[in-house]
């Protein structure tokens, strides 16, 4: 069985740009949520997508966005995109809302320049 | 709002030998999940372990195992026989049900951990 896929795994931007990262959750899951990683502010929750809805967001500007497909794979997009910007972006899959074990993928590293 | 707190940066422990990781968390509520994830070189977050607060029995998963004392709102982590493969950063989370409004992970601001062969 796949794990969770992100993709790309690296990735550079300008400021002002805007970048899309891609999230496909484990065959089965419905429940996908983002987190940002940097060193300064560790890791930190952005959103969480279920059966394409939003059922929760962290404290970000609304620069952060996302949405979720109806085969449960899942987007986030920053608009103009700022120095601080600059993380690991994870993404979690798991089966269903109220099952709590969630499954990482390896990350989409964003470097804003 | 629920917060994790792992007070060691750094550790690190022969090979072979035991090690155990602190976490201490504060919440309001009496129910809710823990967990400890490593994160390797390679970024991806591993689960290690999972405890329900509802549960007395510490959960054990093979050489990993952990001290849950509710009361203390402590959670640690004991890594026996510590392998050169244990090697990474190590992040307490903390989690609550299903239908209290905020199910997201909350973590600590992690461990790292050297094994020195």
């Amino acid at each position: 069985k796949a794990g969770v896929t992100q993709t790309p795994r690296y990735l550079i931007k300008t400021r002002g740009q805007q970048v899309t990262l891609s999230c496909s959750p484990i065959s089965g899951h419905r429940s996908v949520s983002w987190y940002q990683q940097t060193p300064g502010q560790g890791l930190q929750f952005l959103f969480e997508y279920f059966s394409e809805t939003q059922r929760n967001k962290g404290n970000f500007p609304g620069r952060f966005s996302g949405r979720q497909f109806s085969n449960s794979r899942s987007e986030m997009n920053v608009s103009t995109l700022e120095l601080g910007d600059s993380a690991l972006y994870l993404c979690a899959s798991s089966l269903s809302a109220v099952n709590t074990e969630a499954f990482f993928g390896q990350g989409t590293r964003l470097t804003v320049v | 709002a629920q917060t994790v707190t792992q007070s060691q940066p750094e550790m690190s422990v022969q090979e072979a030998e035991t090690v155990t990781l602190s976490c201490t968390y504060d919440t309001s509520e009496s129910d809710y999940y823990l967990f400890w994830y490593k994160q390797p070189p390679s970024r991806q977050m591993i689960l290690v372990i999972r405890q329900e607060a509802y549960k007395q029995q510490n959960a054990t998963e093979n050489r990993f195992s952990v001290n849950f004392q509710k009361a203390a709102k402590s959670f640690s982590l004991k890594i026996s026989d510590s392998q050169l493969g244990d090697a990474a950063m190590y992040f307490c989370a903390y989690r609550t049900p299903l239908g209290f409004g905020n199910e997201k992970l909350t973590f600590g601001t992690g461990t790292r951990l050297t094994i020195i062969p």
